[in-house]
């Protein structure tokens, strides 16, 4: 079975844009979580959402948004992009919403100029 | 609120050496404890996991348990690997938040070198 992916693997933009990065979580597994992780530092909780609905929502401003879908595949938009905002973004799925072993994907990397 | 500290790095180790990296935790209940590793270029990789008090996870040489007393998920490895190589993060579920929600420590780099 394939594991996490995440589109897309680079991204380039500049202060102000939006941008939205995809997920697709390990087949059966219906709780996606998204992490920020800022070069040299560990990552850090955004959204975790399970069957559709949010469960968690980390300590991240309004900019920052994200959906489940149907499919269980999820997205997450970043509106009004700040240079801090520059970062690896990762996925991770896991079959239930408690904090039982999650599955990470390889993350998007995404640099704000 | 819940948090993980773990040892600085970089740890730089000859191989077949002994490894240690420490971690410890702040957390209220009773957390799940977890081993992720990082290698260059690559997402996070569940290394082994840790239940309840007194439990001990180990997978690929790597082990560590769960002591409550100490508040500690110390990672131990008896012989390591230049393929080992990468950076090791401690994390906690935080499991009085009721979500999958994984509070992870700063990362520990290790450099083995041959």
């Amino acid at each position: 079975d394939a594991g996490v992916t995440q589109s897309p693997t680079h991204l380039i933009k500049t202060r102000g844009q939006q941008v939205t990065l995809r997920c697709s979580p390990i087949s059966g597994h219906k709780s996606v979580s998204w992490y920020q992780q800022v070069l040299g530092q560990g990552p850090q909780f955004i959204f975790q959402y399970y069957e559709k609905e949010e469960r968690g929502r980390g300590n991240f401003p309004d900019r920052f948004s994200a959906r489940q879908f149907p499919n269980y595949s999820s997205e997450l938009n970043v509106n009004a992009l700040l240079l801090g905002d520059s970062a690896l973004y990762l996925c991770a799925s896991s079959s239930g919403p408690t904090p039982d072993t999650q599955y990470f994907g390889p993350g998007t990397r995404l640099t704000v100029l | 609120g819940d948090s993980v500290t773990q040892m600085e790095g970089p740890v730089t180790l000859s191989e077949e050496a002994f490894l240690t990296i420490n971690c410890t935790y702040t957390a209220t209940g009773y957390p799940s404890l977890f081993w992720y590793v990082q290698y260059p270029g690559e997402g996070l990789q569940l290394l082994l996991k840790a239940t309840k008090a007194d439990d001990k996870g180990s997978n690929k040489g790597f082990e560590a348990t769960y002591r409550k007393e100490t508040t500690s998920f110390h990672l131990e490895k008896g012989s390591v690997q230049v393929s080992d190589s990468a950076v090791y993060f401690c994390a906690l579920g935080d499991g009085s938040s009721n979500t999958g929600k994984l509070i992870f420590g700063q990362g520990t780099t290790l450099q083995v070198k041959p």
